[in-house]
């Protein structure tokens, strides 16, 4: 397996633009996992989902930003609109229940 | 809810010093606890595990224990090395799933 992938690598928006970060998760793992990480607040937890169904959203920070997963190999984490703040570096990550997550090597946003 | 905390940092050691991080955490039932490595313009990989009490997780000579009591998870090495340096993170698989990480170490070894 070519582990968790996403996409783009680096992205640089303008302000007020949307911005749309991917992730194809490791087949069979049944939770996808979205964290932000910045200096100021480490890894942030923004949502996460078992079998395709959002579990907890309580960590995505504004109603600009919007995640679903329509099938079990795809998930996107969309801003509209993006901030200057929304930099960040942003992982998808994915595992089976209880065990390790497996990371991707995230997405670089840098909003100006 | 569920939390972890961990020392700040950075943490600056000679090469072959001892390490020593400390992670406490909050959660209801008996969550999973991991302790997972960053090098730079990567991703989190695992670097050890524990899933019950008085587990202990190793893995190239990082050792950390789970103290049910303490509610700690304290990552130790005897004798880290410049390869070592990297952002270290603890973190805490909760019983819904959810997946808790602290805000992390920066741990630089110098020769």
């Amino acid at each position: 397996d070519a582990g968790v992938i996403q996409s783009p690598r680096h992205e640089v928006t303008e302000m007020g633009q949307e911005v749309t970060l991917r992730c194809k998760p490791i087949s069979g793992h049944d939770y996808l996992f979205w964290y932000r990480q910045t200096m100021m607040r480490g890894l942030e937890l923004l949502i996460y989902f078992n079998n395709n169904v959002p579990i907890d959203d309580s960590g995505m920070p504004e109603d600009r930003f919007s995640a679903k997963m329509p099938n079990a190999s795809f998930s996107t984490l969309k801003i509209q609109p993006s901030e200057p703040r929304d930099s960040a570096v942003y992982f998808c990550a994915s595992s089976p229940p209880v065990l390790r997550a497996f990371f991707g090597q995230g997405t670089r946003l840098t909003v100006v | 809810g569920d939390s972890v905390t961990q020392m700040e940092g950075p943490v600056t050691l000679s090469e072959e010093a001892f390490l020593t991080i400390n992670c406490t955490y909050t959660a209801t039932g008996y969550p999973s606890l991991f302790w997972y490595v960053q090098y730079p313009g990567e991703g989190l990989q695992l670097l050890l595990k524990a899933t019950k009490a008085d587990d202990k997780g190793s893995n190239k000579g990082f050792e950390a224990t789970y103290r049910k009591e303490t509610t700690s998870f304290h990552l130790e090495k005897g004798s880290v090395q410049v390869s070592d340096s990297a952002v270290y993170f603890c973190a805490l698989r909760g019983s819904q799933g959810n997946l808790i990480f602290g805000k992390g170490t920066k741990l630089s070894v110098k020769p």
